[in-house]
């Protein structure tokens, strides 16, 4: 099946700080991809939806000035979490959707804030 | 809204056991229904779908029935092996079929674990 890659796999960093995650569609080209977050025992909650070369569409309650998701490419998007703090510490997971319509996901990067 | 109900876990089983995870949802029109696997150290992976009504998913031994008039989309496996150890999400997409899968809703996920 189409491989998804994310990176980094795991990250920690300090409160205040921002932090980038990527996510790449490595054999075929991802015409939409989704950012998700999923918190420990709970189901992954989508976060945004992003087409290539287009503003990423926010679900509500998500705050679009924190979550900055950028999609240049058919092959990359990328979620930075800025001036992150204890709580946004959480697993992110990146899927990605081609024409056929299906999505493959990510493996997830694990996202510590101290 | 959409939301996907799982029955609470983990769930531990013997090998060559009967498993069970049952999924139920809440949908307006007619969504089509996954299952996602997550081996550990993993992404996600599709598992099995189907897209409308009293449609049969099936994939490496299990399988599950979009039913309709229970909302249901439980998901099933007559002989487990160890190699089934895995979180298990039941999934729904608004749209019947095609290329309607975005906007994925889960259930929490249920852990499996399978004993020798």
């Amino acid at each position: 099946g189409a491989v998804v890659s994310q990176h980094p796999s795991w990250v920690i960093c300090k409160s205040g700080t921002s932090v980038k995650i990527e996510c790449r569609s490595l054999d075929f080209q991802a015409t939409t991809m989704f950012w998700y977050r999923q918190f420990p025992k709970q189901s992954l909650m989508l976060m945004a939806t992003s087409n290539e070369g287009s503003k990423a569409t926010y679900e509500q309650g998500v705050e679009k000035d924190k979550f900055l998701i950028n999609h240049a490419s058919l092959t990359l998007s990328t979620l930075t979490v800025t001036s992150a703090h204890p709580e946004d510490s959480s697993f992110y997971i990146c899927s990605a959707s081609g024409l056929a319509g299906s999505q493959f996901f990510g493996p997830g990067t694990r996202l510590t804030v101290l | 809204g959409n939301s996907v109900t799982q029955m609470e876990g983990p769930v531990t089983l013997s090998e060559e056991a009967f498993l069970t995870i049952n999924c139920t949802y809440t949908a307006t029109g007619y969504p089509s229904l996954f299952w996602y696997v997550q081996y550990p150290g993993e992404g996600l992976q599709l598992l099995l779908k189907a897209t409308k009504a009293d449609d049969k998913g099936s994939n490496k031994g299990f399988e599950a029935t979009y039913r309709k008039e229970t909302t249901s989309f439980h998901l099933e496996k007559g002989s487990v092996q160890v190699s089934d150890s895995a979180v298990y999400f039941c999934a729904l997409a608004p749209g019947a079929g095609g290329t309607s899968y975005g906007k994925l809703t889960f259930g929490q996920g249920t852990i499996l674990t399978v004993h020798p």
